[in-house]
């Protein structure tokens, strides 16, 4: 079982509404929580990153939010474009090491 | 653009052939890492490279060879490949390991028949 996991899958909304993708972990303790959007043919750019200490950050249309009690993340899309349409993965960095915890990611399709 | 490229953007390959993926980042960052992504799946870390020194190798097969002649450049080469083998192959750098934010290249799709 991957220490993170994304939900949902997949994700279909029209143009202009709200979503909200869903992040959970179990990687502890761990420096910090980052979403990537990654776009069809591309590599994965950073959107947000989060410290264990914060609970909230904002880019734009995108707003993160950290609960590290019950160990949950969620990417709060506001009036979704099509620009939008790509998979947004969470990514965990377990404090100490190299390695960085992908999730599978979601994969977000915004309809006209 | 990422400030990182990599090249080619696809390649198709026998099993038998032999070839070479290049990654260049432009950022003057230190750690250079390769990951592959097979569909539905998370990113796989393969291998971390930390000012020219690799730092991880994640248990990958003797038919991926990476190497690092600086710390602008990273290769990935390929040798006896099996079609599972067949992924997006992406490059990414950050200033230092682990906890720095990473920028990624566009990838290399891989078709291995």
């Amino acid at each position: 079982k991957n220490q993170v996991e994304q939900s949902p899958q997949s994700l279909i909304i029209l143009e202009g509404k709200n979503c909200t993708l869903q992040c959970n972990y179990t990687v502890s303790p761990f420096s910090n929580l980052r979403w990537y959007k990654q776009d069809t043919g591309r590599g994965p750019v950073s959107l947000t990153i989060m410290t264990f200490s914060e609970n909230t950050k904002s880019n734009g249309r995108y707003t993160a939010t950290l609960d590290a009690d019950t160990k949950q993340s969620s990417l709060h899309i506001t009036a979704s474009q099509l620009s939008d349409s790509a998979s947004y993965i969470c990514v965990v960095s377990p404090t100490g090491g190299f390695k960085t915890i992908f999730g599978a990611g979601t994969r977000l399709f915004v309809k006209a | 653009e990422t400030g990182v490229t990599q090249t080619p953007r696809h390649l198709v390959m026998g099993m038998t052939n032999k070839k070479s993926l290049k990654c260049e980042q432009h950022l003057g960052h230190n750690a250079m890492y390769w990951y592959k992504q097979s569909a539905k799946k998370p990113l796989e870390l393969m291998f971390v490279y930390s000012l020219e020194e690799r730092v991880e190798n994640n248990s990958v097969p003797s038919r991926f060879s990476p190497e690092c002649p600086n710390s602008s450049h990273l290769f990935l080469h390929l040798h006896t490949l099996q079609p599972e083998d067949s992924a997006l192959y992406l490059c990414a750098s950050s200033q230092g390991v682990a906890t720095e934010t990473q920028y990624f290249g566009p990838g290399t799709r891989l078709l291995v028949l």
